[in-house]
Parts: C-alpha cells; structure tokens; sequence
C-alpha cells in the first residue's frame, strides 16, 4: 500500500448528488491537501488541512481529518457536470514544504 | 498564487533522443518541484530545483537520466535524457506556497511526452 491511498478509484453520479471521497495514509503528517485534476492537464488546489485541524469547508468542499485513523475526506455538496475530474489527496510531513506524497486518486464522473 | 507556464504542451519523441522541458513562474521561488504522473497514476516527485546549488533527486531517479537546471529564481528546465517508451508521462512543474497556506502547491499545465 501507498501513503494516501484514495476509495472510491471510481465514482459515478448524478448531477445535484453529494461526492464523498476518502484518504488513508501511513505516516504522520503536517498537511494534507486535496487536489482536482482535469483531463490529464495540470493540478488545482483545492484545499489544505492542517494536522490540527479537524474540518475545513470551502464553497461547496468539505473536508475532515481524522489523525487518529489516519483517514480524510472530501465532500462535494449539489455536484455539477463541471465537477467531473480526478480528485488526488497529497501528505506532507512538514520537513519540505513543496514535497508532497499523492495517493492514487478518484476518478469522479457527475452525470447531467 | 502563482502563475506557472510549461513548453511544450505536448510532444512525441523517438526512443534514444532527449527532450528538455522548460517551466517559467510569475514570481521568484527559492525552490521549484518537478513531478512526474504516468499514464492513469498518481504523481511521483522527481526533484527539487535549487537556485544556486544542485537539484535534490528523490529515490528512484537520477541526474543523468533527468538533468535539471536552475538559473534563476523564475525559471528551470527538466531534461529528460536518452527516453524509452516507459518515460512517457506527464511532467509537472510545482511550486509552493508559503505564508497562511503554506504546503499548497501550483501546478503547470504540464508537458505530456509520448515516446514511441
């Protein structure tokens, strides 16, 4: 296994359904950042959680952290077509900022 | 934020030749990342570009497979030298946040390379 390993690999909705996707990861960590990428093309940043912090929300992304389980989740709430792409968690152990682990992904398809 | 541009987009390369990618940032970075996404995987860091002192290659990968230059604080180039076919990826350029959101990273578009 990877440090962040990502469930589902694969995810088919409805448009206006709720996303749910989930991290695990092995090591300690000081962030974990989630990230969307489209059509194979560069990265965006979603958001980035803080070992101490518990839940953070932006727009319609909420995203936990469970430190003990070593475990994150993305929520997309009333998703869009637009929302379509893969979705990454990344760790970073705090010991160089720009290093970063990804796990595997979700690959997220929202259906009109 | 930071605004990162990548040449080329795209290419295909035969086996045995090189190819050098550039990455220019809209603002001065002390280190940029280069990472490297093979086909439906995730992304595996290569190195960090140092201005002024040697690239710091991750496990796995070397200088003279992937030569990185670092002239300035804008800009680095990532050679790939001597391609397979097994080299075809995407190549991403990053670079970090600091301050409030320290950690986060910007991408490129990235370069994709096919190698035949």
């Amino acid at each position: 296994s990877q440090q962040g390993e990502e469930d589902p690999q694969a995810l088919s909705i409805q448009e206006g359904e709720n996303a749910t996707m989930n991290c695990s990861y092995k090591t300690s960590i000081n962030n974990l950042q989630w990230y969307r990428q489209n059509s194979g093309r560069g990265l965006v940043h979603l958001i980035l959680i803080r070992s101490n912090e518990r839940e953070k929300h932006s727009g319609r992304l909420r995203v936990t952290l469970d430190t003990s389980k070593k475990s994150s989740s993305l929520l997309i709430t009333a998703s869009r077509a637009a929302d379509t792409a893969s979705y990454f968690c990344a760790t970073n152990n705090g010991t160089n900022a720009g290093k970063s682990t990804f796990g595997d992904g979700t690959t997220l398809t929202v259906k009109p | 934020s930071a605004v990162i541009s990548q040449k080329p987009s795209r290419d295909i390369c035969q086996r045995g030749t090189s190819l050098t990618i550039q990455c220019q940032v809209d603002s001065q970075v002390t280190m940029m990342f280069w990472y490297r996404q093979q086909p439906g995987q995730s992304l595996t860091l290569i190195a960090t570009a140092n201005q002024g002192s040697e690239a710091t290659y991750e496990s796995g990968f070397v200088i003279d497979k992937f030569p990185i230059s670092r002239p300035n604080l804008t800009f680095s180039t990532l050679t790939v030298s001597n391609m397979s076919p097994e080299d075809s990826s995407i190549y991403l350029c990053s670079v970090v946040s600091w301050g409030e959101n320290t950690g986060e990273l910007f991408f490129g578009e990235g370069s994709r390379l096919t190698v035949l």
